[in-house]
């Protein structure tokens, strides 16, 4: 059980262009999803919390405008990176908690992005 | 705030070997922590966790840890490596009754030579 699902696993796409990645957790409902970013060779960089039916919580330095979430369901939330640029080339996880706080949180496989 | 670090990033032992991997927080509260591993290319998958209760906790794969609250620290232990052990592996903490968010170290990659 628990099963995140996240797509696509990989995606190159030209400058400037923007980018959608679907985060869906598979046999339950998760009320708070979290969106990582990780570099090559470094630790998981907590990018927002994203909260069914609200607007996501981003982490100081993270820009709003740029990785755009949204969390339109209990079993959906979507990263998009609009207008996207070499540096925004990164992996990008997502993860969903099942129950409260100390619950362990459970991730997709991630998707790298390429930005040519 | 709290912190994770984790000594040395990376590590190499012998099949059959003991693994041990170190990991020392830092909270102002009672922690939960974590152990995460991660495959090339993957996403994260729960080795174990420690909440609350006994402070030796069994997780998958034959990993343990076990939590010393004076040392604040919550080493991940395998008596006997095995090839598919190698791979990255993750210390995590939650601060109990903080916003939920999840630290993370910054990782051991974790070799096992034949």
């Amino acid at each position: 059980g628990a099963v995140v699902s996240q797509h696509p696993s990989r995606v190159i796409c030209k400058s400037g262009t923007s980018v959608k990645i679907e985060c869906r957790s598979l046999d339950f409902q998760a009320t708070t999803m979290f969106w990582y970013r990780q570099f090559p060779k470094q630790s998981l960089m907590l990018m927002a919390t994203s909260n069914e039916g609200s607007k996501a919580t981003y982490e100081q330095g993270v820009e709003k405008d740029k990785f755009l979430i949204n969390h339109a369901s209990l079993t959906l939330s979507t990263l998009t990176v609009t207008s996207a640029h070499p540096e925004d080339s990164s992996f990008y996880i997502c993860s969903a908690r099942v129950g409260l706080s100390g619950s362990p949180l459970h991730f997709g496989n991630g998707t790298r992005l390429t930005v040519t | 705030a709290q912190s994770v670090t984790q000594l040395g990033s990376h590590v190499s032992v012998s099949e059959g070997a003991l693994v041990l991997l170190r990991c020392n927080y830092s909270s102002s509260v009672p922690p939960y922590l974590f152990w995460y591993v991660q495959y090339p290319n993957q996403g994260l998958q729960l080795l174990l966790k420690y909440t609350t209760g006994a402070t030796l906790v069994k997780g998958i794969n034959g990993f343990e840890a076990e939590f010393k609250k004076s040392e604040t620290s919550f080493h991940l232990t395998k008596p006997s490596a095995h090839m598919s052990d190698a791979a990255e592996y993750f210390c995590a903490v939650e601060t109990q009754g903080g916003s939920e968010k999840l630290v993370f170290g910054k990782g051991t990659k974790l070799t096992v030579n034949p």
